[in-house]
């Protein structure tokens, strides 16, 4: 397996513009993470699906933040409009429900918006 | 709200000692914690998971220990070597189908 893949892996857009995000999770999860880490505040989860149903999305900050989940094999997490203050990296991870094999991680998504 | 807390300034140690790092948290025990690793530039990676109900875990040169009473798991590396000089997070998950919080991280220095 490749692992968790996300893309873009680099994105720079300016401020107001729409962000989208990409991920395609281990084949066989069955839960996906979407996690934002910044040096000030670490890691944060922003939301997490189980069996492609989104169960806590107490993270996300805002309204201009929304994911989805349409199948097993891709979610995506969309920024719209974008802030100077949402540049950060942008993880995405999958794990089986039950969580003890622990988490897989992407590279990431490091976001630049000015 | 949970609190984990990691020793937030960096460890340094000389190559071949062991390394101990701490993680604490507040509030009710999880029913897993993990540690992961995370170089500059990648996402975490998942090392070690030790369940409530567990004293303490080894894989290689790794060790875990998770006192409930005390509310806090230690992590240890023997046998240091510079290629362990990385981010080391622990994280909490309460519940199967529940969510995994970080803490900050604790930055390890392994010198030769």
């Amino acid at each position: 397996d490749a692992g968790v893949i996300q893309s873009p892996r680099h994105e720079v857009t300016e401020m107001g513009q729409e962000v989208t995000l990409r991920c395609k999770p281990i084949s066989g999860h069955n839960s996906l993470f979407w996690y934002r880490q910044t040096m000030m505040r670490g890691l944060e989860l922003l939301i997490y699906f189980n069996n492609n149903v989104p169960i806590d999305d107490s993270g996300m900050p805002e309204d201009r933040f929304s994911a989805k989940m349409p199948n097993a094999s891709f979610s995506t997490l969309k920024i719209q409009p974008s802030e100077p203050r949402d540049s950060a990296v942008y993880f995405c991870a999958s794990s089986l429900i039950t969580g003890e094999s622990g988490y897989t991680f992407g590279s990431g998504t490091r976001l630049t918006v000015v | 709200s949970q609190k984990i807390e990691q020793n937030s300034e960096a460890l340094n140690i000389q190559e071949g000692k062991t390394a101990t790092l701490t993680c604490n948290y507040t509030n009710y025990s999880p029913a897993y914690l993990q540690w992961y690793r995370q170089d500059p530039g990648r996402g975490p990676v998942f090392l070690l998971l030790i369940r409530e109900n567990e004293k303490e875990k080894r894989k290689e040169r790794l060790k875990v220990t998770f006192d409930t009473t005390l509310k806090q798991s230690l992590f240890h590396i023997t046998a240091s070597q510079p290629a362990d000089s990385a981010t080391y997070l622990c994280a909490l998950l309460y519940n199967q189908g529940g969510k995994l919080i970080f803490g900050q991280g604790t930055e390890l220095s392994v010198k030769p």
